[in-house]
């Protein structure tokens, strides 16, 4: 099927550190979502994007949906051992309801 | 509240069995929607329904059957699996299923093995 390409794949960072992952695509999204998910689990919403140059924070998370609307953003600042996740990115499909998820970024936090 | 609810947790089936994964949403949504997910693999669009009418089949085999008795509940009714359809099965809800960019909400999911 379908899916964003997100990077990087994979991260691992020491405990205070800052993040960032990022999503493009060669398609236009009306919707940018942020989730995580911990093993077994499902995704967790994280941050919602409805509008090109959207910047949104979430605590110390923050998003933005980029201006051409093919792509998007995620900043976790001061990282802490609980954020140690899968992250992905997932764009709504212009009037459909069709969300295609990125390939995922596997964050490791190391104390 | 944003809650979503799969049962079971856990399901092991032949390949030869007939079960059914539910899903149940109380917070008045109109869409739901079932996703697959293979191990260290995004989720997959399964289905889409929209005020209890099927919308989307991403052309899903006819072995998954799935069914909306209701706007809260949608099940997944699942015969001769092949051990391939081992995966995470996932549910997921939004407010309206208008395709104006609704925010999706997804249970726990069902972890199925397929022997």
């Amino acid at each position: 099927g379908q899916q964003l390409n997100q990077s990087p794949q994979s991260m691992f960072i020491q405990e205070g550190e800052d993040v960032s992952m990022n999503c493009t695509s060669s398609s236009i999204f009306n919707t940018w979502l942020w989730y995580k998910q911990d093993p077994g689990e499902g995704p967790v919403l994280l941050i919602a994007l409805y509008k090109a140059g959207e910047l949104t924070s979430n605590g110390r998370l923050t998003a933005q949906f980029g201006i051409t609307r093919k792509d998007s953003f995620l900043n976790i600042s001061a990282s802490i051992p609980s954020d140690v996740g899968i992250y992905f990115c997932a764009g709504l499909i212009y009037n459909t309801d069709k969300l295609i998820f990125g390939t995922g970024t596997r964050l490791q936090v190391f104390p | 509240d944003t809650e979503v609810t799969q049962t079971p947790k856990h399901l092991v089936m032949g390949m030869t069995n007939k079960k059914s994964l539910k899903c149940e949403q109380h917070m008045g949504h109109r869409a739901m929607y079932w996703y697959k997910q293979k191990a260290k693999k995004p989720p997959e669009l399964m289905f889409v329904y929209s005020y209890e009418k099927l919308s989307i089949n991403e052309s899903v085999p006819s072995r998954f059957s799935p069914e909306c008795p209701n706007s809260s509940l949608l099940n997944l009714h699942l015969h001769a699996l092949q051990p391939e359809d081992s995966a995470l099965y996932l549910c997921a809800s939004s407010q309206w299923g208008t395709g104006l960019g609704e925010t999706q909400y997804f249970g726990p999911g069902t972890r199925l093995l397929v022997l």
